[in-house]
């Protein structure tokens, strides 16, 4: 089965652009959540999405979107690029919501901003 | 707010040692819990998941614990090997069903 699968893997902006950061489940797998990954902040939550509703949201700006798709994929956008915004965005994907399923992740799309 | 920290930061141990990663909690009202590994410039990993009503999950060499009422778990490794050099992070999932990752433990088995 193949995993979560992100792309691109690496991405050079320059601050004031926008950019638009795909992420493909796990088939089968309905509920896709995004995180941030910075090495003075360390891993934190997005926002997350269920059959194409967000179902949680994290302490972001609303420079910060996404959206998921009828056959679950997702994507997440970014305007209006800060400095600040470099980081390794990582995608998981789960069954569902409830609690017994696991999270698996993609390797991350690398995003720099100059 | 859930808050989530692990100890030691960094560890670095022979090959061949048992260890212990650390992870507390703040809020015990969760629903699971899970231990991740990531390698350099990598995603993240799945080891292990805990279910709050569960005391321990087993994977090979890995054993997790969960302690939800103190608000701790608990990451074994028996007989470390380089291979399991990576940083570990522990992740609870509390009632707004995010999860919160702690800081990480760096391991390097030598």
């Amino acid at each position: 089965k193949a995993g979560v699968t992100q792309t691109p893997r690496y991405l050079i902006k320059t601050r004031g652009q926008q950019v638009t950061l795909s992420c493909s489940p796990i088939s089968g797998h309905r509920s896709v959540s995004w995180y941030q990954q910075t090495p003075g902040q360390g891993l934190q939550f997005l926002f997350e999405y269920f059959s194409e509703t967000q179902r949680n949201k994290g302490n972001f700006p609303g420079r910060f979107s996404g959206r998921q798709f009828s056959n679950s994929r997702s994507e997440m956008n970014v305007s209006t690029l800060e400095l600040g915004d470099s980081a390794l965005y990582l995608c998981a994907s789960s069954l569902d919501l409830v609690s017994h399923s696991p999270l698996h992740f993609g390797n991350g799309t690398r995003l720099t901003v100059t | 707010k859930q808050e989530v920290t692990q100890i030691p930061a960094a560890l670095s141990v022979p090959e061949g040692e048992n260890l212990v990663l650390n992870c507390s909690f703040t809020d015990s009202a969760i629903y699971n819990l899970q231990w991740f590994r990531q390698d350099p410039g990598k995603g993240l990993t799945s080891l292990l998941l805990i279910q709050s009503s569960q005391r321990e999950q087993t994977s090979g060499r890995l054993n997790a614990s969960l302690d939800k009422s103190s608000g701790r778990s608990t990451l074994y490794i028996a007989a470390s090997q380089p291979g399991d050099s990576a940083t570990y992070l522990c992740a609870p999932r509390g009632g707004t069903y995010k999860y919160i990752f702690g800081t990480g433990t760096r391991l390097k088995v030598l």
